[in-house]
């Protein structure tokens, strides 16, 4: 079945220290990929998508086909990105979409 | 562009009684999406809509849910009746489907309290 599993539910780091939020998938075709972000008092809305392999306020996430994962990454935090971090799968075809259930990420000053 | 519109943004009622959560969708898109947010499951989706018809329920919990959409531009979702662990904040998204990865554009989500 297809599955977005993201094993932390909140993760806390201090500004300036490395960031990583794990994701990991199950699908059996060719994943579409996505993180989304939810600011507090905003609305939730896409930070990056996989395909894009961009680079959205410093963070990046590279698809690993062979380990299934799509882990969000950012060198040096910063006290804004303090947010709920979603990872996201859309079924190709169907333009289904299946989160994760969240990553609190709180970066301590 | 007003974005995804959704009402009421709280609604606070006692078990047993009928909700109605209600959105508007961005102009011009073709698909929308109702999900479910709480604490311990994150977001669930339950239902979501192409061009005005249901394509996928199997996320709706029971049914006591029910979810509509009349035209292209409002949907509805229903609870009837309502218990205290539907409590949760509820979001309607919204997306054109014109290309391969087209983005979810959410509301800013209705949270219902049910006592």
């Amino acid at each position: 079945a297809q599955r977005v599993t993201q094993p932390e539910k909140l993760l806390s780091v201090f500004k300036g220290a490395p960031v990583e939020l794990k994701c990991n998938y199950s699908y059996s075709g060719s994943p579409e990929l996505f993180w989304y972000v939810q600011y507090s008092r905003q609305r939730l809305q896409l930070l990056l998508r996989h395909i894009s392999r961009e680079s959205i306020k410093g963070f990046t996430a590279d698809l690993n086909k062979g380990e299934t994962s799509f882990h969000l990454k950012k060198p040096f935090a910063q006290e804004e990105d303090s947010a709920m971090y979603y990872c996201a799968l859309m079924e190709t075809g169907t333009y289904k979409y299946i989160f994760g259930t969240g990553t609190r990420l709180k970066v301590l000053a | 562009d007003a974005g995804v519109i959704q009402s009421p943004r709280h609604e606070v009622t006692e078990m047993g009684q009928e909700v109605t959560l209600r959105c508007k969708p961005i102009s011009g898109h073709n698909s929308l999406f109702w999900y479910r947010q709480t604490m311990m499951r994150g977001l669930e989706l339950l239902i979501y809509f192409n061009n005005n018809v249901p394509i996928d329920d199997s996320g709706m919990p029971e049914d006591r849910f029910s979810a509509k959409m009349p035209n292209a531009s409002f949907s509805t979702l229903k609870i009837q009746p309502s218990e205290p662990r539907d409590s949760a904040v509820y979001f309607c998204a919204s997306s054109s489907q014109r290309g391969v990865t087209d983005t979810q554009y959410f509301g800013p989500g209705t949270r219902l309290t049910v006592l």
